[in-house]
Formats: structure tokens, C-alpha cells, sequence
């Protein structure tokens, strides 16, 4: 199993610029997220996903856009970006077995913009 | 609200050592607390997942602790080697309006000096 796995690993954008960031995992897990990471703060999650066709917004939505077609994939897409999404962005997978979620993150991607 | 705080924020220690990173919870309604570690340009490995009926989880030379009264878990590293040089977060599962959330800290950098 590949596990998560994110690309582009590193991204520079220009302000009002669009991109989408990609994530995949093998592992069947019907729950997937998003998170971005400041320094000195705890990640931050943005959009997550119960299951294929399902999606809702985290504590950090605007700005960003989700869709998840698949079990596998589930892409972030910033609409016009801006220097305050200069971040490092992780996505998720998890499965819950009764006690709680376990997750799975994959490498990042650290997202620059000017 | 529930807010997560590591203190301290970093901590460098020599070699062999044993030690203690701290996570403290405001919101003692948990479902259960984990702890991950975070390399550098890499993304978050869990290491130890407490339920909230547990006081303990042991793994190897790691030892966590949950105290939910107190709003309180420790992670015990014995014997500490430069290979566990990382930065150490935990989050904490719990119940936030009609959905659970994975809250985090900001996390503690963890330094091993050979």
C-alpha cells in the first residue's frame, strides 16, 4: 500500500491564482480531510468527508473547495489564491473502528504564495 | 470550546534521558487523545491513541497518560535517543456541536543531543 499520497509536494502562486492541490489513498477508508498547518498553531482542519459524494466544511472553509467523486481521491481546490494561505497543507484518511478514529497523513504540500 | 495546549514549545535534552512532553485539554469530554510525531518536511505518524476510559497506552520506550479529570496527558520517552528528534503534537477527539473533531496542539519540538 502507497498509504496518502499528495502532490505537487511544493507550489508557488501568484495571488488570484488557482490550483488544486491532489491526495489519494489506497487503503479504502471512507473518511478523508484537509488540513493546513501554521507555525505555532495546531492544524487546522478545512474540509473533510465522510464517504464518496459527501462532504462538509472544517473549521477553516473559506476560500477553499472540495469534491470527492471517489473513495480514493479527494482534491482541495483554492478558487483565488492569497497570501494567507501561504501554508502547509495535509490530507487525511481514517478509519473508525469503535474507539475512535485512526489516521493516516500523508507527506504535505507546502503551498507559497506571493 | 476546546483548545489544546502543548507546553513547552520546544525542549532539547541530552541523550538517554528520560522525559516528559505535556498536552492539556480545556473540555474534559473527550472520546479519546493521540499522540503523533511530525519529522521535519514530512507528514504526522501516530504513535498512541488513548480512549477516554484509559489512563495509559504503552509502545515501546513510549508511555502515555490520560488523566480526563484533570484535563491532562503526558508522553513519557525513556532512554531518549537522537533518533526521536521530532516535533510531538497531540489532539484530542471529542464532540463539538453535531460532529466529533480532532482538536490539536501546536505541538512541542523535541531535540536529542547526542
Amino acid at each position: 500500500n502507497a498509504g496518502v499520497t499528495q502532490t505537487p509536494k511544493f507550489q508557488v502562486l501568484k495571488t488570484g491564482q488557482s490550483m488544486t492541490l491532489q491526495c489519494a489513498q489506497d487503503m479504502n477508508h471512507e473518511y478523508m480531510s484537509w488540513y493546513r498547518q501554521d507555525p505555532g498553531m495546531g492544524l487546522r482542519l478545512i474540509h473533510y468527508s465522510v464517504g464518496a459524494g459527501i462532504t462538509d466544511q472544517g473549521e477553516v472553509p473559506n476560500g477553499y473547495n472540495v469534491s470527492r467523486s471517489t473513495t480514493e481521491d479527494f482534491p482541495l481546490r483554492l478558487l483565488s489564491a492569497a497570501p494567507s494561505q501561504t501554508s502547509v497543507y495535509f490530507c487525511a484518511s481514517s478509519y473508525y473502528d469503535g474507539g475512535g478514529e485512526t489516521q493516516y497523513f500523508g507527506p504535505g504540500t507546502r503551498l507559497l504564495v506571493l | 470550546k476546546q483548545e489544546v495546549t502543548q507546553i513547552p514549545a520546544a525542549l532539547s535534552v541530552p541523550e538517554g534521558e528520560n522525559l516528559v512532553l505535556n498536552c492539556s485539554f480545556t473540555d474534559s469530554a473527550i472520546y479519546n487523545l493521540q499522540w503523533f510525531r511530525q519529522d521535519p518536511g514530512k507528514g504526522l505518524t501516530s504513535l498512541l491513541l488513548i480512549q477516554s476510559s484509559q489512563r495509559e497506552q504503552t509502545s515501546g520506550r513510549l508511555n502515555a497518560s490520560l488523566d480526563k479529570s484533570s484535563g491532562r496527558s503526558t508522553l513519557y520517552i525513556a532512554a531518549s535517543q537522537p533518533g526521536d528528534s521530532a516535533t510531538y503534537l497531540c489532539a484530542v477527539y471529542f464532540m463539538g456541536g453535531s460532529n466529533y473533531q480532532l482538536i490539536w496542539g501546536a505541538g512541542t519540538k523535541l531535540i536529542i543531543k547526542p
